[in-house]
């Protein structure tokens, strides 16, 4: 079975700064999806990003990105020039290409933007 | 597009009693699922549904969990009786399709807050 974990069950920065969330993954198949989900305290699981693990390219989306190394497992988001609405809970999860394509989540990590 | 809704928001019921969360997808999605968040377990897939029919619902912890989808625009997820370890915060998703060469990654309700005392 496929497993995400988050080791950083907490980070803080200030305002402007850059930070970035860690995970790494387990799994055998060498087809799948990798997401970035935020939670902030409304609740909402509001999708960032997300890679596809046969694409080399790193995803991009305005000031997010990820650092994805399919050979480590690895797959960081990194967070530039943050803002105070990014404070929320990041979750990293995993998606095979193949079966029943379930979304695995890791435990989450609590980012706080400080002003 | 109004998004996945869930309905209530929050719901304090006391131990015992039947507890029902609704969920309307977003309309063309195919696949629905239920999580439940929890600060120990995290996020957990309880059941999945594609084109209304129950998939799989390996992760419904016991048979006081229910769950139904008797159209493409509603399902619902039933606790009888309610216990107040069920005590959690439900997701609804859904997903125009889940196969090879997809990989969407699932639209999320607002959740239902659930809290059985």
């Amino acid at each position: 079975a496929q497993t995400v974990t988050q080791s950083q069950p907490e980070m803080s920065v200030q305002e402007a700064e850059t930070v970035t969330l860690s995970c790494t993954y387990d799994t055998s198949e060498s087809n799948y999806y990798l997401f970035w989900y935020k939670q902030p305290p409304s609740r909402q699981m509001i999708l960032v990003i997300r890679q596809e693990a046969y694409k080399q390219q790193n995803a991009t989306e305005n000031r997010f990105s990820v650092n994805f190394q399919k050979a480590a497992k690895s797959f960081s988001l990194k967070i530039s020039d943050s803002q105070l609405g990014d404070t929320a809970m990041y979750f990293c999860a995993f998606m095979n290409d193949q079966g029943a394509q379930k979304l695995v989540f890791g435990q989450g990590t609590r980012l706080t933007i400080n002003p | 597009d109004a998004g996945v809704i869930q309905s209530p928001r929050h719901e304090v019921t006391e131990m015992g009693q039947e507890v029902t969360l609704r969920c309307k997808p977003i309309s063309g999605h195919d696949y629905l699922f239920w999580y439940r968040q929890t600060m120990m377990r995290g996020l957990e897939l309880l059941i999945y549904f594609n084109n209304n029919v129950p998939i799989d619902d390996s992760g419904m912890p016991e048979d006081r969990f229910s769950a139904k989808m008797p159209n493409a625009s509603f399902s619902t997820l039933k606790i009888q009786p309610s216990e107040p370890r069920d005590s959690a915060v439900y997701f609804c998703a859904s997903s125009p399709y889940v196969g090879a060469g997809s990989g969407y990654g699932y639209t999320f309700g607002s959740g239902t807050r659930l809290t059985v005392v």
